[in-house]
């Protein structure tokens, strides 16, 4: 059973272009998570989905940040218009139960992570 | 101060000797986990302790919860090299799925 994975591992945008980030979570995992960590820091939720459902997002940034989880394919965090400041690594977990399904507890499983350089 | 920060910072000791992190948090939690990440690379997942557990071992991982303390501890005995990495804590707090993490303590293990 594959891991989280998450491709590209290494990604090179200039100012202005777009990055597309992509996460296929754990085979049977519904719930996936995206999490971002700036240089020297700890990990900063950004947004949390079900399949073709935003669940919460109040750690994305209002402007140029989207993501989605189709019923087919992968999760995309999609960053359009890159600054300076995006450079990061961002990561993607998946879970495969959430809150509403009465577990006590919810582990999320980790992928590599992108590192995102905006030149 | 945030959510699940923390202490020491850096930490740098010899090889067999024991290494103690500490966090501390804010909020209400169902739990608190353990992360490790060596440079540039992803996160590992080391121990989960659920809000009613006061503590918990994994081999040479022993885990406190203190929650009318709101605060954690990581302890690593006898040390290796090879244990040298970033330690994350992280809370999963009762208003929601999303983990919370702190700013981790960078351990160096010295042979």
């Amino acid at each position: 059973n594959a891991g989280v994975m998450q491709n590209p591992r290494h990604l090179v945008r200039r100012r202005g272009q777009e990055a597309r980030l992509r996460c296929s979570p754990m085979k049977g995992h519904s719930h996936v998570y995206w999490y971002r960590q700036l240089p020297e820091e700890g990990l900063k939720f950004m947004v949390y989905l079900q399949k073709e459902n935003i669940i919460d997002e109040s750690g994305m940034p209002k402007e140029r940040f989207s993501a989605e989880f189709p019923k087919e394919g992968p999760s995309i965090l999609r960053i359009q218009q890159v600054v300076r400041g995006d450079s990061a690594a961002y990561f993607c977990a998946s879970s495969p139960r959430g809150r509403a399904s009465g577990y006590s507890y919810n582990e999320q499983f980790f992928g590599p992570g992108t590192r995102l350089t905006v030149l | 101060s945030q959510q699940g920060e923390e202490d020491p910072q850096a930490l740098s000791i010899q090889e067999g000797e024991n290494a103690t992190m500490n966090c501390s948090y804010k909020t209400s939690i169902n739990n608190l986990q353990w992360y490790r990440q060596n440079s540039g690379r992803g996160l590992v997942h080391l121990i989960l302790i659920r809000s009613n557990e006061r503590e918990k071992h994994s081999g040479r991982l022993r885990v406190t919860l203190d929650t009318s303390k709101k605060s954690s501890s990581l302890l690593i005995t006898a040390s290796r090299a090879a244990d040298t990495a970033s330690y994350f804590c992280a809370t999963e707090e009762t208003s929601g799925s999303r983990l919370t993490f702190g700013e981790g303590t960078q351990l160096t293990v010295n042979p």
